[in-house]
Order: C-alpha cells, then structure tokens, then sequence
C-alpha cells in the first residue's frame, strides 16, 4: 500500500531564511511525488513533481524538492521565504509502478513566513 | 498546465435540498475526474472516480445514493449531494486527468454550507 507522511503539523520561517517543509512515501513500485500549495478557501495549486530523471526538480515561485530514494523522501524547499509562501501544503505520491491512479495525500503542513 | 474550474465557488442551502457542483476541463478532454472531500484542517480524501460515459466508482463508505456524480461528456463531471444535511458541509474539490493514469488537474474547490 502506498502511503505519504508530512511528520509537521506546522513549519515557522523568518522572511528571507530558506525553509524545508518535509515529506517521506512508502510506495511498492516507483514513486511519483507531488507538491501543491493550498491557500484559504482555495483549492490545490501544482508546484512541481517528481516523476523520473533528475533527482533534483525545480517548481514554481521558486520552490525546489529533492527527491531521495534511499531515504524514500521528497521534501520541499526554498532558498528565501516570503510572507505570501504562508499557506498549506500537501505533499501526494501516486505509486507508478502498480497500475494505480490514486493520489495518496499527505496530512498537510501548515508554512507560517513571520516578517 | 490545464486548467479545471468548479461552478459555484461557494454554496449556502438549507438541510433537506440537494446541491450540484460542476467540474469542467477547460482546455483538454478529461476522460477521468476525481472528486475528493476536505474536512477543516485535514487532508484530502478520495470520494470517487468517474469515466465519462460509465458509472462512477466509490471508495469505501461513501454512499453513492447520497453523492451522485455523472460524467455525460469529456468535459464535464458533476457532483450531486442529495437531500444535504450540516454534516456534509464541506469542501469540496475536483480533479481532472486526460486518462486514468494520467496527471491530475485540481480545480479550485466548491465550500458547501448546510444549514
């Protein structure tokens, strides 16, 4: 069974500091990792994914993930936070290799960028 | 990327109606949509599958006789709550893909009141 896991309920940032938001998978086959953003009352906007090829995948708004199939993890990054990259994340993992279609999501992460 | 809307944004409507929320492609052909529930503070969870032209497929414990959904063409799926009550507010938010393994398309969410 594929499974993602986001172990921060809630990650605090100083403006103009890089930031991580953390996420490990568990698939059977090969992973397909995704990131999106999801502001107040909105719904999912794509960052980046991680399908094949470079471990290193860069996104939009100059987010960044790397995805390490040792440590089976794929955790967001950013070089200097803004207060308007304050929102929720989620993390999603699709297992490539079983035949599935399902997206499995992550609880979430709550980014907090303080001025 | 494609882009996926949702018809209303937000829907206020007593105990006892039923509500529908449209999701549309709008610049590809989605054989396959995907309609997910979010609780306040939670992840997104999987409610159904659907295939243009067949019917729909549910995840276990969620009630197809109260959440009907059609897919009549390629780009359109609809999601029917039938006689609502306040435990189905929610949101509520789509997704499209141009074929079932294929990458999926969020749109921008449906917030259902029920009152």
């Amino acid at each position: 069974a594929q499974s993602v896991a986001q172990p921060e309920d809630q990650v605090n940032v100083a403006e103009g500091n890089p930031l991580t938001v953390k996420c490990t998978y568990s698939v059977s086959g090969n992973p397909y990792l995704f990131w999106y953003v999801q502001y107040p009352n909105r719904g999912l906007q794509f960052l980046l994914k991680y399908i094949t090829g470079d471990n290193l995948v860069k996104g939009s708004y100059g987010f960044e993930a790397e995805f390490n199939k040792s440590q089976t993890s794929f955790h967001l990054k950013k070089p200097s936070a803004l207060v308007s990259d304050s929102a929720l994340y989620f993390c999603a993992v699709r297992d490539g290799g079983s035949g599935t279609y399902k997206y499995i999501f992550g609880t979430g992460t709550r980014l907090k960028v303080l001025a | 990327g494609a882009v996926v809307s949702q018809h209303p944004s937000r829907v206020i409507c007593k105990s006892g109606t039923s509500v529908k929320i449209e999701c549309r492609s709008l610049d590809f052909q989605a054989t396959t949509m995907f309609w997910y529930r979010q609780f306040p503070k939670q992840s997104l969870m999987l409610m159904a599958t659907s295939n243009e032209g067949s019917k729909a497929t549910y995840e276990q414990g969620v009630e197809k006789d109260k959440f009907l959904i059609n897919h009549a063409s390629l780009t359109l799926s609809t999601l029917t709550v039938t006689s609502a009550h306040p435990e189905d507010s929610s949101f509520y938010i789509c997704s499209a893909s141009a074929g079932l393994l294929n990458e999926q398309f969020f749109g921008p969410g449906t917030r259902l009141t029920v009152l």
